[in-house]
């Protein structure tokens, strides 16, 4: 089982252009999240889905959008990159049917807008 | 407005000794859930324990046991028998049981583990 793949693993952007981060989850579950972990915050919430359908904003939307329009993809869109988009990218999953709900993690994007 | 914090950015502990990582939190919701997660240097996160706001004893994992104090809203990480293989980093969240599944993590403490 993989669990939850991101793709690409790492990615030089230059300022202005768009990208989409990709997370692919085959376990199902259905709650999907994006954070951004940064030298010193930690990991910060940019969108989340509870559900294929619905999504949410987390602490740090500007500048990034998504989408879950089924139960296994969650997108990450960054329609005019900025420098300070410059981060590391984990998408993560979640069933809210176990007693914890605890997140899984994916491997991880690394982004460098320059 | 919800929010961890970590105030240790980083700790050192000799091998077999015990140490205590602390997290304290701010919400308003009666009914939480409090994690704690590893990520060594290769960079993934490892989920280690939970604890819900409502349990009435602190949760236990192997090594891993969470002194949880509601009233000072406190959640702090005790590693008993620490092994070099515990370095890493370790953050501590939250997430309130209402408002969907929204996660709010603190800013990670550093431990590193002497041989």
């Amino acid at each position: 089982t993989a669990g939850i793949t991101q793709a690409p693993t790492s990615q030089i952007l230059a300022a202005g252009r768009s990208m989409t981060l990709r997370c692919t989850q085959d376990m199902r579950h259905n709650a999907m999240y994006w954070y951004r972990q940064d030298l010193g915050l930690g990991l910060r919430l940019i969108h989340y889905s509870n559900t294929a359908g619905t999504t949410g904003k987390g602490e740090v939307p500007d500048g990034y959008s998504v989408s879950r329009a089924n139960t296994d993809d969650f997108p990450l869109t960054l329609a005019s990159a900025v420098p300070s988009q410059t981060s590391v990218y984990f998408c993560a999953s979640s069933d809210s049917r176990k007693p914890y709900n605890e997140q899984f993690f994916g491997p991880g994007t690394r982004l460098t807008v320059l | 407005a919800q929010k961890i914090t970590q105030t240790q950015p980083g700790m050192f502990v000799q091998e077999k000794e015990a140490v205590t990582l602390d997290c304290t939190y701010d919400t308003s919701d009666p009914s939480y859930g409090l994690f704690w997660y590893k990520q060594p240097s290769s960079g993934e996160m490892i989920f280690l324990i939970y604890q819900g706001s409502y349990d009435q004893q602190n949760a236990t994992e192997g090594r891993y046991s969470l002194n949880f104090q509601k009233a000072r809203k406190s959640a702090n990480l005790v590693i008993s028998a620490s092994q070099l293989g515990d370095s890493a980093m370790y953050f501590c969240a939250m997430r309130p049981n209402t408002g969907g599944f929204k996660t709010i993590f603190g800013a990670g403490t550093r431990l590193f583990v002497k041989a």
